[in-house]
């Protein structure tokens, strides 16, 4: 299975600053017809899962503009420009290129 | 507005099996762009994907977990089910069923976009 590793795994941010999560594969994410299914998920406390990002950069719609996601092949990156009360949660990424498909083990993200 | 709820018994004898169904509403779940997925979360424990289902029955099942998973679909009551035996404490978790695309003739996907809002299932004596 590819393994996914994420880090920080507990982020405390202060209001208002960026904040920023890596997540690394075990080996690369770019699918045969030249995409690359790295996507990122929000689950807020006591909520499901909600997808933020789709194919590395994607923003889901109603997915506000300070998020976006970056990176290529194994590297990849979550940042948040601006961290608002509402983003506390623990944040996942999943590899969808890969059978069976495997999540991160997830960074919680709190509020200094 | 797609809405997907999970129902089952919350609390499961080991050794025995762990049945849950997935109702979908504002959807069709014979749609021909989305699989129907399950995917547990242990207590204070990351995602694993259990497997997913196509409404003509074509099925992809984790492989750590494939001897003893079996999911179902049910067009006429646009439904679908999970059945895993066998259970022990580690099969402890809550499970969210889930709708999500595939790229077509592969097993690759872009992660799903609409969930359930999951169920606690106990496997305890």
């Amino acid at each position: 299975d590819v393994v996914m590793t994420q880090s920080p795994l507990s982020l405390p941010v202060t209001l208002g600053q960026p904040a920023s999560i890596s997540c690394r594969s075990s080996q690369s994410l770019v699918y045969s017809d030249g995409n690359t299914y790295l996507n990122w998920f929000q689950q807020r406390p006591g909520q499901s899962p909600r997808r933020l990002i789709y194919k590395v950069s994607n923003r889901d719609s109603g997915v506000p503009d300070r998020f976006s996601g970056s990176g290529s092949g194994t590297d990849f990156t979550l940042k948040i420009s601006r961290v608002e009360a509402e983003d506390v949660g623990v944040y996942y990424c999943m590899q969808g290129t890969h059978w069976p498909w495997t999540f991160g083990q997830g960074t919680k993200v709190e509020i200094k | 507005q797609l809405h997907l709820h999970e129902s089952g018994p919350g609390l499961v004898k080991p050794s025995e099996t762990l049945s849950l169904t997935c109702t979908v509403s504002g959807g069709s779940i014979s749609s021909s762009t989305y699989y129907w997925g399950w995917i547990r979360q242990p207590p204070g424990k990351g995602l694993e994907w259990i497997g997913s289902i196509y409404y003509s029955g074509s099925t992809y099942y984790h492989p750590s977990l494939k001897s003893r998973v079996t999911i179902s679909v049910d067009t006429s009551t646009n439904q679908f089910s999970l059945k895993l035996s066998s259970v022990t404490a580690a099969d402890t978790a809550v499970y969210y069923c889930a709708r999500h695309g595939l790229v077509t003739g592969t097993v690759t996907t872009w992660g799903p976009a609409g969930w359930g809002q999951g169920t606690l299932v106990t496997v305890s004596s």
